[in-house]
């Protein structure tokens, strides 16, 4: 009921293509859902999120996908660069609790 | 600048040593956690405290014992440390089911 599974574990992709990253969730009252990009060295930075309210969110190259029904969203890396190459996490939440579930980590690499 | 500091970035140690880490937010965040990332990224929740009192305790080992003096600072001090205590720690802040807002992590080493 907890977990956040995530797919796939390691990701390479050229520069110009579309990284595509999966998470999957069971509690169906989560209702927050961030993503965060973490460079080697750094902490976990937040990236993009979305809330089950919408079907897509867009933030320039970023775009996160929802399927309430699916219970699962993604995330899209439109005209990946080297610079993306870095490791995604997905987490979901739940409104006014304190506790994030995380998926285990995805490690992009985009080739130049 | 706003953010999440932690103090010190590395620490390296002997086994069995007592060491402490710390962290500060300037956020105005009522919500800060200390998280353990091994060596597989894998991002594992340790503690949260809410204004000062815990509220998450994910069957840490006692050797750990966290502290908050106030809600703008949460210790993480560790007692008797092992080799399975190498990790990077990061401590967060956020408004409860909010965005989280890590710090640069601390990268402990035993020896």
């Amino acid at each position: 009921q907890q977990q956040v599974k995530q797919s796939p574990q390691s990701l390479i992709v050229q520069k110009g293509g579309i990284s595509i990253i999966n998470c999957a969730y069971e509690n169906t009252a989560f209702d927050y859902f961030p993503w965060y990009q973490q460079f080697p060295g750094k902490g976990p930075a937040l990236l993009i999120a979305i809330r089950p309210d919408v079907s897509e969110k867009k933030e320039g190259r970023f775009t996160i996908s929802f399927n309430k029904s699916a219970k699962q969203f993604s995330l899209h890396i439109m005209d990946s660069q080297p610079g993306d190459s870095a490791t995604y996490f997905c987490a979901a939440s739940l409104s006014g609790t304190y506790k994030y579930i995380f998926g285990t980590g995805t490690r992009l690499k985009v080739l130049a | 600048d706003t953010a999440v500091s932690q103090t010190p970035k590395y620490l390296v140690t002997q086994m069995g040593n007592d060491k402490s880490i710390k962290c500060e937010q300037n956020l105005g965040h009522d919500t800060m956690y200390w998280y353990k990332q091994d060596s597989k990224k894998f991002l594992k929740i340790m503690f949260s405290y809410n204004n000062k009192e815990l509220i998450i305790n994910e069957t840490v080992p006692n050797r750990f014992s966290p502290k908050s003096p106030d809600k703008a600072h949460l210790n993480l001090h560790i007692n008797s440390l092992e080799l399975g205590d190498s990790a990077v720690y990061f401590c967060a802040s956020s408004y409860p089911g909010a965005s989280q807002f890590f710090g640069p992590g601390t990268r402990l080493t035993v020896l």
